[in-house]
């Protein structure tokens, strides 16, 4: 069974510019999940998809929004890059949401350079 | 608001020594708590999760107590291997309406032969 997947693994931007990152969650799952991890900050939630909706979203500017496809796929999309967007960018996905946490299983990330 | 601490590294062992990576959490009721590691260049994985208090999870020779007496997960491996060197990571998940998950900054583990 394939796993999560992600494209493109490195992104090369400029300042100013958009970024757009894929994500496609494990078959059967519904679930996709966006996470940053910048250098020396760790491992950041940005935004989480179920059936096509935004269910929960962190602390980050409007700048960064996406959203999720009829077969579950998922777009990130970083507006107006900054120097300071550069990081790690993983997606994850899991089987519906329900009343009890589902385990998330984690894409080999997309690496993104704003210069 | 919830959060997880965990010990700072780099963490530097020689192959066969016992490892312990501590890792404390705050959170309202009952979160179920994990241990993810990335190897050089990969994303996240599994590695062993605890869904309830005194629950243990284990994988690969790694374990985790999941103490809510203490609010703690701390890991452990009783003999490190030069192929377990990698970041691992603490984190607290909830259901329902949130369903994220909540990490730790991470903990390098460098283990020489």
């Amino acid at each position: 069974e394939a796993g999560v997947t992600q494209s493109p693994t490195h992104l090369i931007k400029t300042r100013g510019q958009q970024a757009t990152l894929r994500c496609s969650p494990i078959s059967g799952h519904t679930s996709v999940y966006w996470y940053q991890q910048a250098l020396g900050l760790g491992l950041q939630f940005l935004l989480w998809y179920d059936e096509g909706e935004e269910r929960n979203r962190g602390n980050f500017p409007p700048r960064f929004s996406g959203r999720q496809f009829p077969n579950y796929s998922s777009e990130l999309n970083v507006n107006a890059l900054e120097l300071e967007d550069s990081a790690l960018y993983l997606c994850a996905s899991s089987l519906a949401m329900g009343a009890r946490y589902n385990e998330q299983f984690f894409g080999p990330g997309t690496r993104l350079t704003v210069l | 608001g919830n959060s997880v601490t965990q010990m700072e590294g780099p963490v530097t062992l020689s192959e066969e020594a016992f490892l312990t990576i501590n890792c404390t959490y705050t959170a309202t009721g009952y979160p179920s708590l994990f241990w993810y590691v990335q190897y050089p260049g990969e994303g996240l994985q599994l590695l062993l999760k605890a869904t309830k208090a005194d629950d243990k999870g284990s994988n690969k020779g790694f374990e985790a107590t999941y103490r809510k007496e203490t609010t703690s997960f701390h890991l452990e491996k009783g003999s490190v291997q030069v192929s377990d060197s990698a970041v691992y990571f603490c984190a607290l998940g909830y259901g329902g309406a949130t369903n994220k998950l909540i990490f730790g900054t991470g903990t390098l583990l460098a283990v020489q032969p």
